[in-house]
């Protein structure tokens, strides 16, 4: 069993949908909770990182963290175009350590 | 303020060379972690370095090595190249290795082809 796990995807959702990104983890070792954004040929680029469980907004993006049930979720608000590329979960069991990264999620929002 | 930059970009090898690619770490960034993306895959981590120690060692073979600089720079050499080496490899600096704060900002990556 994988570490980390995460739909495949690929998603695509027209200009202005919500989008929703999934996780599980298999460890509850694990304490830190990332996203990272990827564009094509790109490298990863940090969105947002929590280590409680419960929600953290930014802007049009929520993190959502359930330790209990090892689920770690992405929501996305008002999708733009731009949105459109490769989103990774990533855990680790202390910032600033290795990171386990999820397959990436390859989203394409529609005009 | 420049952000992790690793060198080259691109770089074509055939099977049996050896590759040194580069690293430059966000100033005041002390720690570096070198991971490798297959296509269609997450990244997978190969390395950590901190002030110039190794701090985390990922399933890679002995082919794999690394080290880090006095400056916090830092290189990963590969050995006896193979097909299933072609990936893009990535590095990622933070500040120190301490919980919360220590985010791992990464580099846009060297896109290694073996042919």
């Amino acid at each position: 069993q994988k570490e980390v796990e995460q739909d495949p995807g690929p998603l695509s959702v027209p200009e202005g949908a919500i989008v929703s990104l999934n996780c599980t983890y298999s460890n509850s070792a694990f304490q830190y909770f990332m996203w990272y954004r990827q564009y094509s040929r790109k490298g990863p680029e940090l969105l947002m990182y929590t280590y409680s469980s419960g929600n953290k907004e930014d802007g049009r993006f929520t993190a959502q963290v359930d330790k209990s049930s090892k689920y770690i979720s992405l929501f996305i608000r008002d999708s733009q175009p731009s949105d459109s590329a490769t989103y990774l979960c990533a855990i680790g069991k202390r910032q600033g350590g290795k990171l386990i990264f999820g397959q990436g999620t390859e989203l394409s929002v529609k005009p | 303020d420049a952000g992790v930059t690793q060198s080259p970009t691109h770089l074509i090898k055939t099977r049996g060379q050896h590759v040194t690619l580069r690293c430059s770490p966000i100033s005041g960034h002390k720690s570096v972690s070198w991971y490798q993306q297959v296509l269609g895959q997450g990244p997978q981590f190969i390395f950590q370095y901190y002030e110039k120690e190794e701090r985390g060692r990922g399933n890679f073979p002995d082919r794999f090595s690394a080290r880090q600089f006095p400056n916090y720079s830092s290189e990963l050499n590969v050995n006896a190249l193979l097909l299933g080496d072609s990936a893009l490899y990535l590095c990622a600096s933070s500040f120190r290795l301490r919980p919360i704060t220590d985010t791992q900002y990464f580099g846009p990556g060297t896109r290694l082809t073996v042919l």
